[in-house]
């Protein structure tokens, strides 16, 4: 099955509003990162989180290991915060770099 | 700053061609180059690592063939054929090999359409 999951598929805001976007896995844990992609833009590294809570600027990346989750917060969305969120966790099983299917932000001016 | 530069960055490929894409490392302190592909329905799967040059690997997957060549610690290249569904390739590169603690970083993307 899916070692990455994230939820929700799809989010539409209102400009200010905060999101809390998830990613859950079901494999052992070497590394985690966060990354936003443009529509029709390459992939931006937003967080390399392997564990605990790192923060920049709006956004904040959480890392539970032990509950096998990572989690972004956007706190006052922006219409540019609009895009694809992927996480993508690499296996210490298996040296690969696995992504999740990603999260579908939209903010609404 | 631009870690890679990849081209082209956009191809139409009639039925049956194969194509040929290029990645060039802008800063060698990342030399674990990699091949990755997005579907349509834009989920990202790795395909390939690749670290000294020599080093090739092939790889079939539902809708394209894939050969994978490291021809210098600089350039990395990927032929694909026999595809039959567009994606779009993205080379990336990174400090230590996948799965190690280390960031990845992401070309610009070779998006394919098929004619």
């Amino acid at each position: 099955g899916q070692q990455v999951q994230q939820s929700p598929a799809s989010l539409v805001l209102q400009e200010g509003e905060n999101a809390e976007l998830q990613c859950n896995f079901s494999t052992s844990l070497n590394s985690m990162q966060w990354f936003y992609q443009r529509p029709g833009g390459s992939l931006v590294s937003l967080f390399y989180n392997p564990s605990g809570t790192k923060h920049s600027g709006r956004l904040t990346s959480t890392t539970v290991i032990k509950e096998r989750r990572s989690s972004l917060h956007i706190s006052s969305s922006q219409t540019t915060d609009s895009g694809t969120y992927l996480c993508a966790l690499a296996s210490s099983n298996t040296n690969k770099v696995v992504f999740g299917t990603g999260t579908r932000l939209q903010v609404l001016p | 700053v631009t870690l890679l530069e990849q081209n082209p960055r956009w191809r139409l490929v009639p039925r049956g061609q194969a194509v040929n894409l290029r990645c060039i490392l802008k800063n060698s302190q990342y030399p674990w180059m990699s091949w990755y592909q997005q579907d349509l329905q834009k989920q990202l799967q790795w395909l390939f690592t690749l670290r000294s040059p020599g080093d090739k690997e092939v790889k079939s997957l539902p809708g394209a063939d894939y050969l994978a060549t490291r021809v210098t610690d600089t350039e990395l290249r990927l032929q694909v054929a026999n595809m039959s569904q567009g994606r779009t390739l993205y080379c990336t590169c990174s400090a230590e090999r996948q799965g190690a603690s280390e960031r990845l970083f992401f070309g610009h993307g070779t998006k394919l359409s098929v004619l």
